[in-house]
């Protein structure tokens, strides 16, 4: 059975860094591209940031692009999200997804970032 | 970025069928077609389809979907209460090298 377990999120300063990370089970973890979506609370969906199988290819929207690090361990079966210069807009759930093949096909239960003084 | 663009709401009587649209351009959904996903409240997104009418297993044949252009759609058939939900479509943008969401449909069903 997929199994995507979205950790890290919690409660930060403006400013202040967090780091998600995204355990995943049940298949060929470096097969699939993934993704990080965010859900602000009572907003739609927003693409964060994408990464391929390997680890080589990266790809970010443009309201995180240089505060944001995607990065994967195939090793650990793992991909995680480096937050850095965390702003009030960046307050949201924040879901790991399988991205390539099927996109979208999996997705985590999400973990809540609040961005607060 | 730019993302795609959906109707904020559709209202529908129950055994009645909804269409709901998303547009967006040559780039992306005009290109590989769009994805559609169910999100019912407090509950992660649910994936009902994907590049030109393809369904996972378990999801109802009461749902189609369709592109003309760049323009997609999602048709769902027979609307029971359960569909009530919001629907976003999404698909790759070429040209952005990034995925996009529309803003998302709530379909309330009455």
């Amino acid at each position: 059975e997929v199994q995507l377990l979205e950790s890290g999120g919690g409660l930060v300063q403006p400013g202040g860094s967090l780091r998600l990370s995204c355990a995943a089970s049940g298949f060929t973890f470096s097969d699939y591209g993934m993704s990080w979506v965010r859900q602000a609370p009572g907003k739609g969906l927003e693409w964060v940031s994408g990464i391929s199988g390997s680890g080589v290819r990266t790809y970010y929207a443009d309201s995180v692009k240089g505060r944001f690090t995607i990065s994967r361990d195939n090793s650990q079966n793992t991909m995680y999200l480096q937050m850095n210069s965390l702003r009030a807009e960046d307050t949201a759930v924040y879901y790991c997804a399988r991205s390539s093949i099927t996109p979208w096909d999996y997705w985590g239960q999400g973990t809540l970032v609040t961005v607060s003084s | 970025q730019a993302g795609l663009t959906q109707p904020p709401s559709v209202s529908k009587g129950l055994r009645q069928t909804a269409t709901l649209t998303c547009t967006g351009n040559s780039n992306n959904v005009g290109n590989q077609g769009a994805a559609w996903l169910q999100q019912h409240q407090g509950h992660p997104p649910k994936l009902l389809s994907y590049r030109n009418n393809n369904r996972p297993s378990g999801i109802s044949e009461r749902l189609s979907t369709s592109r003309s252009g760049n323009t997609a759609s999602l048709t769902i058939t027979g609307l029971q209460p359960e569909d009530e939900a919001d629907y976003y479509c999404s698909a790759w943008d070429s040209s952005l090298n990034a995925w996009v969401f529309g803003g998302g449909t709530k379909l309330t069903v009455l």
